[in-house]
């Protein structure tokens, strides 16, 4: 079974351009979650999706990132313009949904989008 | 506010030694808890979780961690390490009634020869 794939893994663009992320999550995974890995440090959640409900966004910078879910499956995540301090990988993860269902917790990730802004 | 804490940024052990990683957690109930693995330019991978239960759990690859109530701890462990175990560990928790995971900062571990 394919894992969670993500593309570009790696991405050079100079500030203030826009530069768009996409993910596919494992098929029947019915939460999505998007991650900001700086260099140095634990992944931080961005974005949190049940389906195609944005369910917890509170740490998403939403004057220049944006995300979005179309039909519950793949999402993109976006950021326009992008600045210097957004150099870091984004990950991707999924799960099945709800801890005490039949979800037993795990997120499973991508390898992750590198961003370099110049 | 809910928190994970890795008190040691790198450390260095010889190959066949053995290992522990520590973590600890601030949380109003006893969180679920697990630990990734992330090799470089990789994503991360699970290596064990503790829900409930018996408080030793095993993972992949020969890892172990025990969960302590009473020091808030869930430690990771390894009896020999092999080089191929250099990557960097996170500990990672999230609450009985929610989706979010929080990471600790991450240990790098090196192994010499």
């Amino acid at each position: 079974e394919a894992g969670v794939v993500q593309s570009p893994r790696y991405k050079i663009i100079e500030k203030k351009q826009p530069v768009a992320f996409w993910c596919n999550p494992i098929s029947g995974h019915n939460t999505l979650y998007w991650y900001l890995q700086n260099l140095g440090q634990g992944p931080e959640l961005l974005i949190r999706y049940e389906n195609e409900e944005a369910v917890d966004d509170s740490q998403l910078p939403k004057d220049r990132f944006s995300a979005e879910r179309l039909k519950g499956v793949d999402s993109t995540l976006k950021i326009q313009p992008a600045e210097l301090g957004d150099s870091a990988v984004y990950l991707c993860a999924s799960s099945l949904g709800w801890p005490g269902t039949d979800d037993t917790g795990e997120l499973f990730f991508g390898e992750g989008s590198r961003l370099t802004v110049l | 506010a809910q928190s994970v804490t890795q008190p040691d940024i790198h450390i260095t052990v010889s190959e066949g030694a053995s290992l522990e990683l520590r973590c600890n957690y601030s949380y109003g109930a006893t969180p679920y808890l697990f630990w990734y693995v992330q090799s470089p330019g990789q994503g991360l991978q699970l290596l064990l979780k503790y829900f409930s239960g018996d408080t030793l759990v095993q993972g992949i690859k020969g890892f172990e961690a025990e969960f302590k109530r009473s020091q808030s701890s869930f430690n990771l462990r390894k009896p020999s390490v092999h080089w191929s175990d250099a990557a960097e560990y996170f500990c990672a928790a999230r609450g009985l009634y929610g989706n979010k995971l929080v990471f600790g900062a991450g240990t790098i571990l090196r192994v010499k020869s």
